[in-house]
């Protein structure tokens, strides 16, 4: 299952409304996962089954959709937020999108 | 305290082999799958190789080349990897991951990688 991120770059400021996209090349239900990654760090888990929240995360994250398309929308963008952010499907064989890099 | 150590990591020259380890703690091991991922220069992630209780996949790239095994009185995953090529330098991940059965919805736990560099 191809994952495709759009788009691979957005650049923003604080305080913005972001949304990220994610398209699956064939349906993986509810069964998405979203992930932030910084420079020299391991991915830190952000959504899993497409809209939960993963604890200790901020509200400001969240997650929606099923089947096919996917979103992730930070409410309003923290410079702790300035990051890439990867979709991750795990319904078959699992894969991941190819990145989106937030920023400023 | 869940806790996540990949080890084997280094250079290799193309056609040849290596293999990592993976120790891991805090939970019970043999309950949970466990997952290598690759973070190569310049790219995105990349997932490798999974296994639960004795089935195993491989992401297409790999198929062939990679094994990868447990042993679950050492809580340790390993990945053994032959006929290495330049594609497969990269950071090596290992993780548990989230799952689709109600205990490892969340459980997600990643070490800190080991590199991996092919090159003569």
């Amino acid at each position: 299952i191809q994952m495709t991120q759009s788009p691979s770059t957005l650049s923003a400021s604080v305080g913005d409304r972001v949304t990220i996209t994610c398209r699956a090349s064939q349906s993986v239900g509810a069964w998405l996962a979203w992930y932030q990654q910084k420079p020299g760090k391991a991915p830190k888990l952000l959504i899993y089954k497409a809209s939960s929240l993963d604890s200790g995360v901020p509200s400001r994250f969240s997650g929606s959709g099923s089947g096919t398309e996917f979103t992730l929308t930070i409410s309003s963008l923290q410079p702790d937020d300035f990051a890439t952010y990867y979709c991750h499907q795990y319904n078959g064989l699992r894969t991941f999108g190819q990145g989106t890099r937030v920023e400023i | 305290e869940v806790q996540v150590l990949e080890s084997g990591g280094g250079l290799v020259q193309p056609g040849g082999s290596l293999r990592l380890s993976c120790v891991a703690s805090g939970f019970t091991f043999e309950n949970y799958g466990m997952h290598w991922v690759r973070l190569a220069p310049g790219r995105g992630l990349e997932w490798v190789s999974a296994i639960g209780h004795g089935d195993t996949y491989y992401a297409d790239s790999v198929t062939g080349r990679f094994t990868i095994s447990r042993d679950n009185s050492q809580n340790t995953v390993y990945l053994q990897m032959n006929s290495l090529r330049a594609e497969d330098t990269a950071l090596y991940y290992c993780a548990t991951l989230p799952g689709r059965a109600p205990g490892d919805a969340g459980f997600d736990y990643w070490g800190q990688g080991t590199v991996i560099t092919v090159s003569s």
